[in-house]
């Protein structure tokens, strides 16, 4: 009821090109649909959020579309930079919970110049 | 300012050592947690302080002793580490508990040896 499933492991994108990555969870009461992003060594930095009350955000070069039915959001981000390689995870939230997040597996995208 | 810091960066110790990884938040949130992470992993939940109170322990090994001695401040006290317990450890915190919006902390990488 908890997890949350994310893929592909591994994405490798042309520079200029446009990066999917999916997840999809199976509790029905999460609210809050972060994702992260991971450089190195580095803690994981929040990039763009959505709650199910919408379908889309849309922040720079990065889109969350969201399918409340389907119980899958992913993240889209136009004209990938090989600055944007890192690590990304989704993540689903419990508004009431103290658990905070539960986390997809990471997918790790190499923009190639 | 939406940031969290930790030290120290990189902290290695031996098995029979005693060592504190602390993290430190101006933001006025009221709950702070410890995350730990292996490589190629997402964060797992360690500890949820709340109001400087123990809200969540994650069945973690007493060998991680977390401390929280103001609503900016949590520690965590390391003693009689394994190897397996070498990875990045992550503070993070949030306005509450029950909010699931969580900012991160660059994370201390651990080796213990």
């Amino acid at each position: 009821q908890q997890q949350v499933k994310q893929s592909p492991q591994s994405l490798i994108v042309q520079k200029g090109g446009i990066s999917i990555i999916n997840c999809a969870y199976e509790n029905t009461a999460f609210d809050y649909f972060p994702w992260y992003q991971q450089f190195p060594g580095k803690g994981p930095a929040l990039l763009i959020a959505i709650r199910p009350d919408v379908s889309e955000k849309k922040e720079g070069r990065f889109t969350i579309s969201f399918n409340k039915s389907a119980k899958q959001f992913s993240l889209h981000i136009m004209d990938s930079q090989p600055g944007d390689s890192a690590t990304y995870f989704c993540a689903a939230g419990l508004s009431g919970s103290a658990r905070q997040l539960t986390f997809g597996s990471g997918t790790q995208l190499t923009v190639l110049p | 300012d939406t940031e969290v810091t930790q030290t120290p960066k990189h902290l290695v110790m031996g098995m029979t050592n005693k060592k504190s990884l602390k993290c430190e938040q101006h933001m006025g949130h009221r709950a702070m947690y410890w995350y730990k992470q292996k490589a190629k992993k997402p964060p797992e939940l360690m500890f949820v302080y709340s109001y400087e109170k123990l809200s969540i322990n994650e069945s973690v090994p007493s060998r991680f002793s977390p401390e929280c001695p103001n609503s900016s401040l949590l520690n965590l006290h390391l003693h009689a580490l394994q190897p397996e317990d070498s990875a990045l450890y992550l503070c993070a915190s949030s306005r509450g508990q029950f909010n699931t919006e969580a900012f991160f902390g660059q994370g201390t990488r651990l080796t213990v040896v």
